[in-house]
């Protein structure tokens, strides 16, 4: 069974700083998807980025970028100039068929 | 657009009471979901439907009764329900049954009393 952990309960960043949160997962598939998730307060599950393991290039979208290493099972997100409103759930997950998230890490942006 | 839509927004309801959650996308997506969503936990799969089949039924109870009208809507009927049962319902869809990323939609906080 593939299951997805994220070791940081919770996490904290200073406004305009950067974070990473933690990811990794285990599967014995080659082709698989990841993808990181926010859940703000309002409650809405958008997708931040995602990432195809075929691929090495690491995915980017404007502020947050991943750190893929297939060999080591690792998936972590980056957040550079952290903002407000990034405060929020992140939850990390892995696909092949139905979706396999981890616990979530709560992300407190100080101001 | 990748908008999914849901309503209602809040529902509460007794355990005697029928009600229907509704969901809906009109983004040409094949493949949409239920997950269950207790506080500050991830999504648990319900159902999936795809191509308007159900397709996976992860053992919830049958006071849970899923239905798909077309490809672009989604309801889930409820009757009977337990305080247990209180949680977000979230809707997802997704251009394929594998692989694809999910779109969710904002949610129904659903309450048993």
């Amino acid at each position: 069974a593939q299951t997805v952990t994220q070791s940081q309960p919770e996490m904290s960043v200073q406004e305009a700083e950067t974070v990473t949160l933690s990811c990794t997962y285990d599967t014995s598939e080659s082709d698989y998807y990841l993808f990181w998730y926010k859940q703000p307060p309002s409650r809405q599950m958008i997708l931040v980025i995602r990432q195809e393991a075929y691929k090495q290039q690491n995915a980017t979208e404007n502020r947050f970028s991943v750190n893929f290493q297939k060999a080591a099972k690792s998936f972590s997100l980056k957040i550079s100039d952290s903002q407000l409103g990034d405060a929020a759930m992140y939850f990390c997950a892995y696909r092949v068929a139905d979706m396999r998230f981890g616990a979530g890490t709560r992300l407190t942006v100080k101001p | 657009d990748t908008e999914v839509t849901q309503t209602p927004k809040h529902l509460v309801m007794g355990m005697t009471n029928k009600k229907s959650l509704k969901c809906e996308q009109h983004m040409g997506h094949r493949a949409m979901y239920w997950y269950k969503q207790k506080a500050k936990k991830p999504p648990e799969l319900m159902f999936v439907y795809s191509y308007e089949k159900l397709s996976i039924n992860e053992s919830v109870p049958s006071r849970f009764s899923p239905e798909c009208p077309n490809s672009s809507l989604l309801n889930l009927h409820l009757h009977a329900l337990q305080p247990e049962d209180s949680a977000l319902y979230l809707c997802a869809s997704s251009q394929g049954p594998v692989a694809y990323e999910q779109y969710f939609g904002p949610g129904t906080r659903l309450t048993v009393t």
